[in-house]
């Protein structure tokens, strides 16, 4: 199904690489969101972004960096300054921030080496 | 502190016989809160939110503020609600917190 597609499904890395986290809708919304979940975790938030050209951290935004050029766009790139990094991330997109209901991607596991 | 808490890590019940799944919730102002479900292989999606009072595939989640609770019921369980279960909070900036989820395994 389509709507929000989250690229690669796996991704290994070696300590000390950037990597980034590709997440793209179709759904014409307005705000999307980067999440991580551990394993016996609630999903946390790392970045969202309300509009174009805006984002803000979320709780735990240390060692990432995103970007929103596009609306259909917003990647997220793990830094080597995140310390522990391996996760699973999922990204999501609500029409607006104040929307209730967000969609989401199928994930992308990250594992770093 | 904001905190959404989910106390079963794992439930299992046999096919026929009532679900709860518990969510309990620490929050200063209105709450907001949200089920939400992961069937295997599928993504993570609403199931259905406090505020529209409605009963989707079965479940339903009343809104306790007495108790800080919304907890997930439904009255007959079915092989196909075995899922991954999550309950949130939106909170005054519109942020969901999450509690960790519970395994919900409805055997035969």
């Amino acid at each position: 199904d389509g709507g929000i597609t989250q690229s690669p499904k796996y991704l290994f890395r070696k300590e000390g690489q950037n990597v980034t986290l590709s997440c793209e809708q179709n759904l014409n919304h307005d705000a999307m969101y980067w999440y991580r979940q551990d394993p016996g975790q609630g999903l946390r938030l790392i970045y969202y972004s309300q509009i174009v050209n805006d984002f803000q951290k979320g709780d735990i935004a240390e060692g990432y960096s995103v970007s929103r050029e596009k609306k259909e766009s917003f990647p997220l790139t793990v830094t080597s300054a995140q310390k522990n990094p391996t996760a699973f991330y999922l990204c999501a997109s609500s029409k607006g921030l104040a929307t209730d209901t967000q969609y989401f991607g199928p994930g992308t596991r990250l594992t770093v080496l | 502190a904001q905190r959404v808490t989910q106390p079963e890590k794992l439930l299992s019940v046999f096919k026929g016989a009532p679900v709860e799944l518990k969510c309990n919730y620490s929050y200063s102002g209105s709450p907001e809160l949200f089920w939400y479900v992961q069937y295997s292989r599928q993504r993570l999606q609403l199931l259905l939110r406090h505020i529209s009072r409605e009963s989707i595939k079965g479940f339903t989640a009343d809104l306790n503020k007495g108790e800080t609770s919304f907890h997930l019921k439904k009255p007959f369980a079915q092989e196909e609600d075995s899922a991954m279960y999550y309950c949130a909070l939106r909170d005054s900036n519109y942020q969901l917190i999450w509690g960790a989820g519970t395994k919900l395994i409805i055997k035969p």
